[in-house]
């Protein structure tokens, strides 16, 4: 079964400091989408990122990018130079089975909380 | 400006009382899902529904019901048999299947907070 692990429960970084949230997934499937989402305090879910299992390039998206080893079945996020504002919490969800019996569905993890100090 | 509006913000329910919270989209997307956020804990799939007038249960369908009459609209009740409905209820929309590429995100409200007095 489709599976997210996000084994960080709470991070700190320093403001303008770059910060890696870990995230591994498990999935037999070979076409496979993943995303990362951030939730502040308010608790709208804010999308960041996308990669694509067949994507060769890592994902990056301004302050964000995606450190995808598909070997190892993780997509890292990194923000880099943090600010005050990306304190929130952070989820990975993967898309399950992108062909073939596809659907919308996302499966997520269980967050990571990231603290930017000043 | 489009997107997914949630109402109401925040909900009290009484024992054996059914409460319906409303999602209601502008994005013209065919999709729309019903997530639960228990405290640190990430989202579960409660209903989804990939057209108008069809739906399916997710992960934790037990004690809510939904309908999708209208593509705009997606309404989620949380029935008496729900015996713990105390966590945030998130909605979300996204185009449908075949519709586009595969990178399209799900857009999210701003969620509603169900509480039992």
């Amino acid at each position: 079964a489709q599976k997210i692990t996000q084994t960080q429960p709470g991070m700190f970084v320093q403001e303008k400091e770059a910060v890696t949230l870990d995230c591994t997934y498990d999935t037999s499937d070979q076409s496979y989408g993943l995303f990362w989402y951030k939730q502040p305090s308010s608790g709208e879910m804010i999308f960041l990122i996308y990669q694509g299992s067949y994507d060769e390039q890592n994902a990056t998206e301004g302050r964000y990018s995606l450190n995808f080893q598909k070997a190892r079945k993780s997509a890292n996020l990194v923000i880099s130079a943090s600010q005050l504002g990306d304190s929130a919490m952070y989820f990975c969800a993967m898309r399950e089975g992108l062909y073939g019996g596809a659907t919308n569905k996302l499966i997520f993890g269980t967050g990571t909380l990231l603290a930017v100090q000043p | 400006d489009g997107g997914i509006t949630q109402s109401p913000k925040y909900l009290f329910r009484k024992e054996g009382q059914n409460v319906t919270l409303s999602c209601e989209q502008n994005l013209n997307h065919d999709a729309m899902y019903w997530y639960r956020q228990d405290p640190g804990q990430g989202l579960r799939l409660i209903y989804y529904s990939q057209i108008v007038n069809d739906f399916q249960k997710g992960d934790i369908a037990e004690g809510y019901s939904v309908s999708r009459e209208k593509k705009e609209s997606f309404p989620l009740t949380v029935t008496s048999a729900q015996k713990n409905p105390t966590a945030f209820y998130l909605c979300a929309s996204s185009i449908g299947l075949g519709q586009g590429r595969l990178n399209q995100p799900q857009h999210f409200g701003d969620g509603t907070r169900l509480s039992i007095l």
